[in-house]
């Protein structure tokens, strides 16, 4: 059973619509980080975000964090080809400190 | 200032070898982690390593090890390669028990 859901697993857009991704759990996380991964690349941090009904922006990307702190979303306006890769959120636990328990991403394809 | 960096980059394996891969962490960095990531998938937490010892560890069967040394790389060992091992293994590095991780591009393993 995967601890994070994160849905969908596949998303294909054209480039100026919006998107919305979604990452649940029945787990309370202590902080919840979003990734992106190219291919051959490891993933790199977006943000984290630590307090029950937290938004933080970055630019085009908004990200939420549930007021249970149990579920996340990404919010992506005016998306381009450039935001193309996989998305990976990722939850810590209290006492299991930078360990991360990732979901299994969603895959992001803009076409211009 | 050089990010985390792992080698080698690819690796073919027969099933029944052995396999070392290597990381070098982050500048500044002394925690060692390390992930497997199947294809399609998020990765999967093997290990931590801090002072040179285990700290955490997932749900890996103990074919997989790892250490690290005083300059605070790491290496992780499998042993005994199955079919199933094929994947991309991240090593991340990180400061301190709650910080963010920085993850290198991987070394990708296939195992014939």
């Amino acid at each position: 059973t995967q601890l994070l859901e994160q849905s969908p697993q596949f998303l294909s857009i054209q480039e100026g619509e919006n998107l919305t991704v979604y990452c649940n759990s029945s787990s309370v996380f202590s902080s919840l980080q979003w990734y992106r991964q190219e291919p051959g690349e490891g993933p790199v941090l977006l943000v984290t975000v630590v307090t029950g009904g937290e938004v933080k922006k970055l630019k085009r990307l908004t990200f939420q964090f549930g007021d249970a702190r149990k579920d996340s979303s990404l919010h992506i306006t005016a998306a381009q080809t450039g935001d193309t890769g996989l998305y990976l959120c990722a939850g810590a636990f209290q006492t299991s400190g930078s360990r991360l328990t990732f979901g299994e991403g969603t895959q992001l394809t803009v076409n211009p | 200032d050089a990010g985390v960096t792992q080698s080698p980059t690819h690796l073919i394996k027969t099933r029944g070898q052995q396999v070392t891969l290597r990381c070098s962490p982050k500048s500044g960095h002394d925690t060692v982690s390390w992930y497997q990531q199947a294809l399609g998938q998020g990765p999967q937490f093997i290990f931590q390593y801090y002072e040179e010892e285990e700290r955490q560890r997932g749900n890996f069967p103990d074919r997989f090890s790892g250490h690290q040394f005083p300059n605070y790389s790491s290496e992780l060992n499998v042993n005994a390669l199955l079919l199933g091992d094929s994947a991309l293994y991240l090593c991340a590095s990180s400061t301190e028990f709650y910080s963010p991780l920085h993850f290198g591009n991987g070394t990708r393993l296939t195992v014939t």
